[in-house]
């Protein structure tokens, strides 16, 4: 079975810097995605950024980057020049790919990032 | 709302109640899912069905049943409501892979709150 465990389970950050959240995971599996979902305070899980195990170059979304990391299993969430609508609760999430089907998200439980003016 | 709606937002329910969650897409997608997040928690899958009179459980099915009779229409029920189902619950459908949006990204409804007295 697929684990996925999110260390931090909560960090702060001044406006305008930068920080890093930090996800591992456990898998037998080669093919598969990895998620980082964002959940402010009004509940909405909203997908930031995606990254696909067979790619070796880290995705990037605007100041959304990650740095995987397949033989040791990490996947960690690096935001840029962090604003105050960054503060929410961050997932990490896992998701098996097989054949032309997908598996079901397997979520860390959340590190919630608060940023500071 | 990520085309997916979700009724109510919500519900107080006493011990041995049933009630019926209500979720809706409107984006013809197969894939489509029910999680629970406990405070402090990740999601995690209670069922799901990858499309019309297809279903199927998730990690924690116990105490609920689920059906899916149209591609539109995915409701979740409670029976003999406990407290151990106090939630907060969140319907989910999937992009199929290789289509505009990204491969198996997940949009969620904005959750209902359940409590169970």
């Amino acid at each position: 079975a697929q684990t996925v465990t999110q260390s931090q389970p909560e960090m702060s950050v001044q406006e305008a810097e930068t920080v890093t959240l930090s996800c591992t995971y456990d898998t037998s599996e080669n093919n598969y995605y990895l998620f980082w979902y964002k959940q402010p305070p009004s509940r909405q899980m909203i997908l930031v950024i995606r990254q696909e195990a067979y790619k070796q170059q880290n995705a990037t979304e605007n100041r959304f980057s990650v740095n995987f990391q397949k033989a040791a299993k990490s996947f960690s969430l690096k935001i840029s020049d962090s604003q105050l609508g960054d503060t929410a609760m961050y997932f990490c999430a896992f998701m098996k790919h097989y054949g032309g089907s997908q598996g079901n998200l397997i979520f860390g439980k959340g590190t919630k990032l608060s940023v500071k003016p | 709302n990520a085309g997916v709606t979700q009724t109510p937002k919500f519900r107080i329910l006493k011990i041995g109640q049933s009630m019926t969650l209500q979720c809706t897409q409107d984006m013809n997608h197969n894939y489509m899912y029910w999680y629970r997040q406990d405070p402090g928690m990740g999601l995690k899958l209670i069922y799901y069905s990858v499309g019309a009179g297809i279903t199927d459980k998730g990690e924690v099915p116990n105490g609920y049943n689920v059906s899916r009779s149209t591609t539109e229409d995915f409701p979740l029920r409670l029976e003999l409501a406990a407290p151990s189902q106090t939630s907060v619950y969140f319907c989910a459908r999937s992009t199929p892979g290789g289509l505009a949006g990204g491969p198996y990204e997940q949009f969620f409804g904005p959750g209902t709150r359940l409590t169970v007295l």
